[in-house]
């Protein structure tokens, strides 16, 4: 079964950090693409950060540029958030998806997480 | 960035059917996914490319795309289809290089 675990949410200080970890199983982690994806209570889905599957290209989006960082280790299966300088904005449940493609115009995100909370607040 | 814009809610009678919209530049060169979601559950991908169903999804749904309009289709909608939609595909700016729309609450009634 293709399995992507989240863990890592909890509740912490604005300022403060906490890492994040996804955990795949049931496919060729390695082959991946893979991406963070944010929710905000009550929102939209929000894109938060890619890297390629050899861990050689990475992207972020603007809200969190210089502040998180993503990577993976692939001997372990495993997708890595570490959020540094948290804002009370950060707060969301936070998805790794994976990210997958056919060609240079088309491209999805599967499969999904089922999210772990962070929860920026004093 | 580019933006992609959906109508925040959509209703229609069981059985009937529904299309879901998004519409951005960015659906100009690239393919939408659309993904579906229900309360306190992940995103499910439902539809990607040009009009593809991943393993486990309803015939039922279908995607289109003209201009910068990307389209998801319920042919006979279900109870079981009420939930948030969003579309999703790359961003012509590449800065974020991917964007979503905001959503479309589904209600079958």
């Amino acid at each position: 079964e293709v399995q992507l675990v989240e863990s890592g949410g909890g509740l912490v200080q604005p300022g403060g950090s906490l890492r994040l970890s996804c955990a795949a199983s049931g496919f060729t982690f390695s082959s991946y693409e893979m991406n963070w994806v944010r929710q905000a209570p009550g929102k939209g889905l929000e894109w938060v950060s890619y890297i390629s599957s050899s861990g050689s290209t990475i992207y972020y989006a603007d809200s969190v540029k210089g502040r998180f960082t993503i990577s993976r280790d692939n001997a372990k299966n495993s997708l890595y958030l570490q959020m540094n300088s948290l804002r009370a904005e950060d707060t969301a449940v936070y998805y790794c998806a994976g990210g997958r493609s056919s060609s240079w115009y088309e491209d999805w995100f599967d499969p999904w997480g089922q999210g772990t909370l962070v929860t920026v607040s004093s | 960035s580019s933006e992609l814009t959906q109508d925040p809610a959509v209703s229609v009678a069981l059985g009937q059917t529904v299309r879901i919209t998004c519409q951005g530049d960015s659906l100009r060169s690239y393919y939408a996914s659309w993904y579906q979601q229900k309360p306190g559950q992940a995103p499910v991908l439902v539809i990607y490319g040009k009009n593809n169903r991943p393993s486990g999804i309803p015939d039922r749904f279908s995607g289109s795309s003209s201009g910068n309009t990307a389209s998801l289709t319920i042919t006979g909608a279900q109870a079981e289809d009420e939930a948030d939609y969003y579309c999703n595909s790359r961003d012509s700016s590449g800065n974020p290089p991917w964007v979503f729309g905001g959503g479309t609450k589904l209600t079958v009634l």
